[in-house]
């Protein structure tokens, strides 16, 4: 069951705060976050395991709610290095790393 | 670290011709992934393995995808007959980590698969 991520798209502003979700219908192990640039591979960004830990890389963090199946991926004062389509993939089990992941959210940052 | 490689970056094919791409994992990855990515379906993974085992192959789509892990360093996923549906970018990943526990995946530069 793939994952649902909200919004589609979002400009922003340099400077600008974004927040992008992931929604499950299934119970949830973990959730990963990736950013992939035009024409470039998935960059890894942060995993989050069950027990709803936040997390943080720079001016980017995450939180992960199990009992909602849901995770958020925040944005701070976006800088344009930011611009690019953010996927989550989620993983029902302990699986090794078998991830489904959601048809991504397009982040552009405007100077 | 060379990251993970793949070839070709580029492969042009008739309907009906074998494709080969390539994938060497990093080093010391336990782990290997083939995903492809289309702007209908996303990313979808479509097999992966451990200390080069297949472990799931249930995102294959279809007999004429195979994949193989004959050593730790090299991987190839195989489409035999090609059809234009199958034009997509693959991608190879790999991970550091061994079941049950995981970590990031590191994705190599993709092939872009053309179909014609």
């Amino acid at each position: 069951q793939q994952p649902v991520q909200s919004p589609q798209a979002v400009i922003l502003r340099e400077g600008e705060d974004a927040v992008i979700n992931c929604s499950s219908s299934k119970a949830l192990y973990s959730v990963h976050w990736y950013r992939q640039k035009h024409g470039e591979a998935p960059v890894f960004l942060m995993i989050l395991l069950k027990g709803g830990e936040q997390k943080g890389h720079e001016k980017i963090s995450a939180s992960f709610n199990e009992k909602k199946q849901q995770s958020s991926l925040y944005l701070t004062a976006s800088q344009l290095s930011y611009s690019g389509t953010y996927f989550c993939g989620t993983e029902r089990g302990n699986q090794g790393g078998k991830l489904i992941f959601g048809q991504g959210t397009e982040l552009s940052v405007k100077p | 670290d060379a990251g993970v490689i793949q070839s070709p970056r580029h492969e042009v094919t008739e309907m009906g011709q074998e494709v080969t791409l390539r994938c060497k994992p990093i080093s010391g990855h336990n782990s290997l992934f083939w995903y492809r990515q289309t702007m209908m379906r996303g990313l979808e993974l479509l097999i992966y393995f451990n200390n080069n085992v297949p472990i799931d192959d249930s995102g294959m789509p279809e007999d004429r995808f195979s994949a193989k892990m004959p050593n730790a360093s090299f991987s190839t996923l195989k489409i035999q007959p090609s059809e234009p549906r199958d034009s997509a970018v693959y991608f190879c990943a790999s991970s550091p980590e061994t079941l049950p526990n995981y970590n990031e995946q590191f994705f190599g530069p993709g092939t872009r698969l053309t179909v014609l």
